[in-house]
């Protein structure tokens, strides 16, 4: 099973808007609204920020959303922050016997 | 609050056997609602789903690994564990075990919300 597709980089300058897609097919992204997003600071375990294509765990900040079409989910980080540089990962489920896919990950850089 | 602690050895030589265990803490691992699974990282590199287990035993592994791998759970001591035989350099990455939240009849078994610190494995001789 091929991770999912995510651009490697990303960046945008502090109160910006900027969005992270996650490509895959319709055995993952496409076919289930199992689509999660993690965000890591370097050194650190990664952190559920939305689940179920667009939920946001509690206590994670609204600038955080999700959305998916057709086989591309996106997160969306509004009013970027300093400390939103990290890197950012999608995952999803998948009918294919691994189960479970994750992205290959995107550095957020902000300028 | 929900803690998660991975333990086991930094350095493991190549064709020996990898054991980690995840402790967990603040919640008990027999609750039906949860999967327990294993996320890698090789240094630089991006997550690798491993495996997952549910506190009745029933496992799912990574195909790519499942020749190789075992997870097992103890509820007794609120654990579960990971043996990855036959190791090489390929395997040196840190090793995440995480929880995952499940919805009772769903095929997934739900986003990792709850994450150990992590440890790095080294393969070397």
């Amino acid at each position: 099973q091929s991770a999912l597709t995510q651009p490697a980089s990303v960046s945008g300058s502090p109160g910006q808007s900027i969005t992270i897609s996650c490509a895959g097919t319709s055995s993952d992204v496409g076919g289930y609204n199992f689509v999660s997003w993690y965000q890591q600071h370097p050194g650190k375990a990664p952190k559920l920020i939305i689940y179920d294509v667009s939920n946001r765990p509690s206590g994670v900040s609204n600038r955080f959303s999700g959305s998916k079409s057709g086989n591309t989910a996106s997160l969306t980080i509004s009013g970027l922050q300093a400390e939103d540089e990290a890197d950012y990962y999608c995952s999803s489920y998948t009918s294919s016997n691994t189960l479970d896919v994750f992205g290959s990950g995107t550095t957020v850089t902000v300028l | 609050q929900l803690q998660l602690q991975e333990s086991g050895p930094g350095l493991v030589k190549p064709s020996e056997t990898l054991s980690l265990t995840c402790s967990v803490s603040g919640g008990s691992i027999s609750s039906s609602i949860y999967y327990w699974g294993w996320i890698r990282q090789p240094p630089g590199k991006g997550l690798e789903w491993i495996g997952g287990i549910y506190y009745s035993g029933s496992t799912y592994y990574n195909p790519s690994l499942k020749s190789r791998l075992t997870i097992s759970v103890d509820t007794s001591k609120n654990q579960f564990s990971l043996k990855l035989s036959s190791v090489t350099a390929a395997d040196t990455a840190v090793y995440y075990c995480a929880r995952r939240s499940y919805n009772l009849g769903s095929p997934y078994m739900g986003p990792f919300d709850y994450w150990g610190q992590g440890t790095l494995v080294t393969v070397s001789s």
